[in-house]
């Protein structure tokens, strides 16, 4: 299995468009997770997904974000518009699921992203 | 809410020497107690886990150990290695009325082993 696959890696934008980040979970995993990561804040859960349908997005700072996952092999994060505050590195991660206390979380490689 | 506090935030120490990080998390009902590495411009990977019917868990030059007790639970690193140098963060499963597969992370600590 390649694990858990993010594009883009790099995304450099200006402030004001659109982005969308892309995730492909492991195969077979139940859940799926979308994380941000910066200096200030640390390691941050944005929105979290069981068989496609979305349980807690608490952690989505405002409106400007929104995720989707159509199906068991496709997520993306979109924000629209951006804003250099958004600069971080982006990670999705899945999770095969409870059966057994798998709880172990596989992160993808993570999106700098980086507004100007 | 849910919270994990993770303490150092950064460590220094000699290499050969032991590095020890201790979390303490809030939810009582936390069953599963993973540590994850992340290296430079890497993504975070579990090195070790433990769940709460076991006290003390080993690999090699890592352990971990939990107090449910106490709710607090560490990462031990004997013997340290250059590469070693890291990211260290700690989590707790998060269940609230049921069981999420969330996890709570800590902040994070910087390790950083000097030859």
């Amino acid at each position: 299995d390649a694990g858990v696959i993010q594009s883009p890696r790099h995304e450099v934008t200006e402030m004001g468009q659109e982005v969308t980040l892309r995730c492909k979970p492991i195969s077979g995993h139940d859940y799926l997770f979308w994380y941000r990561q910066t200096m200030m804040r640390g390691l941050e859960l944005l929105i979290y997904f069981n068989n496609n349908v979305p349980i807690d997005d608490s952690g989505m700072p405002e409106d400007r974000f929104s995720a989707k996952m159509p199906n068991a092999s496709f997520s993306t994060l979109k924000i629209q518009p951006s804003e250099p505050r958004d600069s971080a590195v982006y990670f999705c991660a899945s999770s095969p699921g409870l059966a057994g206390g798998q709880n172990e979380q596989f992160f993808g490689p993570g999106t700098r992203l980086t507004v100007l | 809410g849910e919270n994990v506090e993770q303490h150092p935030s950064t460590l220094s120490v000699q290499e050969g020497d032991s590095a020890v990080i201790k979390c303490t998390y809030s939810d009582s009902a936390s069953n599963y107690f993973p540590w994850y590495k992340q290296e430079l411009g890497k993504r975070p990977q579990l090195i070790i886990d433990i769940r709460s019917n076991v006290g003390e868990k080993k690999d090699q030059r890592i352990a971990v150990t939990l107090n449910k007790t106490a709710k607090h639970f560490s990462l031990h690193i004997t013997e340290t290695q250059p590469e070693d140098s890291a990211v260290y963060f700690c989590a707790a499963s998060a269940h609230g009325s049921s069981n999420t597969g969330k996890l709570i992370f800590g902040q994070g600590t910087t390790l950083q082993v000097k030859p």
